[in-house]
């Protein structure tokens, strides 16, 4: 089966612990993303990667790192969260950069106490 | 900056009843527009995409054609179906080659029998 895989799909955690998602996509696309999705369902792009390559990075935290082993896997690191990350997180890919259909993981939800 | 308007939720219909769902961009660009959708515990998915201005996307009985003069994209169906229950997300893509996808705030749709 050829898709976005995410781990893990829920993680609880205490304020200011470190946490790490991993994804990895098997539709041999080039580009990946990582994006938050609230409580509210409202969805915002975070980061994105082509080939490895950093080539969006919105407002985030500097506690947000994302790490790209190659263009199948794009991993997310928190170091110390905060309440407010409490979140799902959507990993995804696409075939291109832009204008394209990007493909979604199931998302890891992240709850922080 | 690019944004996207849509319908605010949440939606409730009866099965064989009409949907509408308004979506209103701002852009600079020439973007392609896409519906998503998600259902509980998956994430987004397309619906599908319109790339070309005045052209009419579809797909599973839903429709939205992209018009450029008043820059909607509304999301149609007429009969609902309670499968049909999910968000939906209008979504703009701008050719900047950003890889920047702009979700609309999403609209929570329930079908009852």
């Amino acid at each position: 089966e050829t898709a976005v895989f995410q781990t893990p799909n829920y993680h609880v955690t205490q304020v200011g612990n470190e946490v790490s998602f991993n994804c990895k996509q098997t539709l041999g696309h080039d580009t990946m993303y990582w994006y938050k999705q609230d409580s509210k369902k409202l969805l915002k792009i975070m980061f994105s990667y082509n080939n490895k390559q950093l080539i969006v990075n919105e407002t985030v935290p500097r506690r947000f790192s994302p790490q790209s082993s190659d263009k199948a896997h794009l991993n997310l690191r928190i170091k110390s969260v905060e309440p407010e990350d409490s979140a799902v997180y959507l990993c995804a890919s696409s075939l291109r950069r832009a204008n394209t259909e990007v493909f979604f993981g199931k998302g890891t939800r992240l709850t922080v106490v | 900056g690019d944004s996207v308007t849509q319908t605010k939720g949440p939606v409730t219909l009866s099965e064989g009843t009409s949907l509408t769902v308004n979506c209103s961009y701002e852009t600079k660009q020439y973007p392609t527009l896409f519906w998503y959708v998600q259902y509980p515990g998956e994430g987004p998915q397309l619906l599908f995409k319109v790339p070309k201005a005045n052209e009419k996307g579809s797909n599973r009985g839903f429709e939205a054609t992209y018009d450029k003069g008043t820059t909607s994209f509304h999301l149609q169906k007429a009969s609902v179906q309670e499968s049909d229950s999910a968000v939906y997300y209008c979504v703009l893509g701008n050719q900047g080659g950003s890889a920047k996808l702009i979700f609309g705030e999403g609209t929570k749709l329930t079908v009852s029998s």
